[in-house]
């Protein structure tokens, strides 16, 4: 089944403990893309990624940081949380090039709660 | 700066009650509009893609259409499954633009 998964769904911390959120697709897709949602805000976007080692910042990049060493992953990494950084987290993915139609597959969410 | 504006923001319906949503854009060439469901709790799902005014989309009880300045979302005798949030988004053209700005949502409740 064609999916984009994250990890973890649900996550509690504390301030300044950095955490990781990972993200996986299986449908091969070079573009990736992660987003967050808050209430009244819409959806904003924090980084993607165009292939393998390239990624470039989106709107909101201010405290989060990217990598893609492979394909298929694209986790979102908060070096040191804030409370600010409490929100609904998606990540994204497609084709490019022919294979674009500007759909995006998204994944379940992350909803981090940072105190 | 691209900008996406849909309204209303909440529309309560009775099932079977026929409306419309809208999404006001503004972008410097369109490539793509696009419209998502969200569930609550759930990731966007695509809906549609308009590429030109003129466009229409159709799908099961929805249908999109596209003109220069706007889409509309109507829905046609809705059912209480067709509750959901209804994202709107533009895509500019450009080289190697695959970057999308969304509206905040209209929040669609269909009362049985």
């Amino acid at each position: 089944e064609a999916q984009v998964t994250q990890n973890p769904r649900y996550l509690i911390t504390v301030t300044g403990k950095k955490l990781t959120v990972t993200c996986s697709q299986n449908m091969n897709h070079e573009y990736m893309s992660w987003y967050r949602q808050d209430p009244g805000l819409g959806l904003r976007q924090i980084y993607y990624s165009m292939n393998v080692e390239v990624t470039d910042k989106g709107d909101v990049p201010e405290g989060y940081k990217v990598s893609r060493k492979e394909k298929r992953n694209f986790p979102l990494i908060l070096e040191s949380p804030s409370p600010n950084q409490t929100s609904l987290y998606f990540c994204a993915s497609t084709y490019i090039g022919q294979g674009n139609t500007g759909e995006l597959f998204f994944g379940e969410g992350s909803r981090l709660t940072v105190l | 700066e691209d900008q996406v504006t849909q309204s209303p923001e909440a529309l309560r319906l009775q099932e079977g009650e026929s409306s419309s949503l809208n999404c006001s854009y503004t972008v410097s060439g369109l490539r793509g509009l696009f419209w998502y469901r969200q569930d609550p709790g759930k990731g966007p799902e695509f809906l549609f893609t308009l590429y030109s005014a003129g466009e229409e989309k159709e799908k099961e009880r929805l249908k999109a259409t596209l003109t220069k300045k706007e889409s509309f979302l109507h829905i046609t005798a809705p059912k209480p499954e067709d509750s959901a949030t209804y994202l709107c988004a533009v895509q500019a053209a450009g080289a190697g633009s695959y970057q999308l700005t969304f509206g905040k949502g209209t929040k669609l409740s269909v009362i049985p």
